[in-house]
């Protein structure tokens, strides 16, 4: 199975502030990555697909990169309602791995 | 607009078993592969089965052991999981997400359900 690797684990930030989280694939994956965000008592919601592809109604502030194995979620200007867990995801092959989360919290 | 609802989760002895099902709406649901994913307590996303548009593709997650199926009825708009030999480790809410489009790879997770709990307790 492939490993999806997250850091960091949590993170504080303050409103404004440019968010970085990270996501390894234990192996090549092309650009078969996911983002979602989870907010507390609430099903995940999809952000971003196929590395870098904004989901719909998706505001422009997260966006998605990748070098090689390492993938990137950027939130450019953190707002108050980004409090969540981010997750990433591979759908290059089954089993559909997740990370094990990243919680964001504003200071 | 889409729509999936979970049902079927409740309290279950151990190695009792449950069927999920999701009943979905507002898409053509014979044009999409289903999944479901859980999560257990406090814990991360753990994806648990695929199965395709049509039915004929299935695959779950293999420290399952054989004891879950995913299935769907196309007709009735319905995706169901059904889970044998339940234990503790199963515990978990567990939600049906849509794939994103009707055609490529699967597993671009962009509808879900609200989820539903099973748990798993003597």
């Amino acid at each position: 199975d492939i490993q999806m690797t997250q850091s960091p684990s949590s993170l504080s930030a303050s409103v404004g502030d440019r968010v970085t989280i990270a996501c390894r694939a234990s192996q090549t994956i092309d650009s078969y990555v996911n983002w979602y965000q989870q907010k507390p008592g609430k099903a995940p919601k999809l952000l971003i697909y196929a590395t870098s592809t904004l989901q719909s109604g998706v505001p422009s502030r997260f966006s998605g990169s990748e070098s090689g194995t390492e993938f990137t979620l950027t939130i450019s200007s953190l707002q108050p309602e980004d409090c969540a867990i981010y997750y990433c995801q591979q759908s290059y092959s089954s089993p559909y791995t997740f990370g094990q989360g990243t919680k964001l919290e504003i200071k | 607009q889409v729509q999936l609802v979970e049902s079927g989760g409740g309290v279950v002895q151990p190695g009792r078993s449950l069927r999920l099902s999701c009943a979905a709406s507002g898409f053509t649901f014979s044009a999409y592969a289903m999944h479901w994913v859980r999560q257990a307590p406090g814990k991360g996303l753990e994806w648990v089965a695929l199965t395709s548009d049509d039915g004929r593709l299935s695959n779950h997650l293999d420290s399952l052991q054989g004891r879950f199926t995913i299935s769907r009825d196309n007709a009735k708009k319905t995706l169901f999981l059904q889970m044998n030999s339940l234990r503790a480790e199963d515990t978990a809410v567990y939600y049906c997400a849509r794939d994103l489009a009707t055609t490529g790879g699967f597993g671009e997770l962009a509808f879900w359900g609200q989820g539903t709990l099973v748990a798993v307790s003597s």
